[in-house]
């Protein structure tokens, strides 16, 4: 596709429950970024991919966090025994190579709801 | 870790207005960028700026960086209802990684 494809636009889901996000990056991309927003706040790294390399899983908040890249491409983000603190939009980005000096892509974001 | 911060948290002007708002970070950088958020989803690029400029124009934006005051800037002139979004800087936290800083929400009155 010609952008950052998320899905589901939103998942309410009960606390306990386990979720997976989905992001399907630009073709070509090989970097790939999951950010979390709450509500009126800013955005908090999460985890970063870039090609082939181990990512960077240094802003997971807990180990209920897990988030895997197959083939380079699509990117799936799962919350294990959800809370109702995970609730807040998860952003996914890419670019083109990785370089902080290089853009990000945005998606639209997948607005969870714990309940 | 939190790099970047923007200021102010919020800004409102009226709609023909210059609207100025503040990146501070903590570190030595390459570059830092400036994005968009219109409500509450995907970001927008809107422009780069690199550790040997000062200053970069695109458009109605104006950005500046003063690396000797870890600071950078955002001047939006002769602003529009069409602003009216969050303004967000990211910089690099290690190699590869960008952070983004809480943001400054801008409205724009008509």
């Amino acid at each position: 596709g010609a952008g950052v494809s998320q899905s589901p636009s939103n998942k309410v889901t009960e606390k306990g429950k386990d979720v997976e996000l989905r992001c399907d990056p630009i073709s070509g991309h090989t970097a790939l970024y999951w950010y979390r927003q709450s509500l009126g706040q800013g955005l908090e790294f999460l985890i970063y991919f870039q090609g082939n390399s181990a990512p960077d899983k240094s802003g997971l908040p807990s180990d209920r966090f897990s988030a895997e890249r197959t083939g380079g491409s699509v990117s799936t983000l799962t919350i294990q025994r959800t809370q109702q603190e995970d609730s807040a939009v998860y952003l996914c980005a890419s670019s083109k190579g990785g370089s902080t000096n290089e853009k990000l892509f945005f998606g639209s974001g997948t607005q969870l709801s714990v309940l | 870790s939190q790099q970047g911060e923007e200021d102010p948290q919020a800004l409102s002007i009226q709609e023909g207005e210059n609207a100025t708002m503040n990146c501070s970070y903590k570190t030595s950088i390459n570059n830092l960028q400036w994005y968009r958020q219109n409500s509450g989803r995907g970001l927008v690029h809107l422009i780069l700026i690199r550790s040997n400029e000062r200053e970069k124009h695109s458009g109605r934006l104006r950005v500046t960086l003063d690396t000797s005051k870890k600071s950078s800037s955002l001047l939006i002139t002769a602003s529009r209802a069409a602003d009216t979004a969050s303004y967000f800087c990211a910089t690099e936290a290690g190699a590869q990684k960008l952070v983004f800083g809480q943001g400054t929400r801008l409205t724009i009155n008509p």
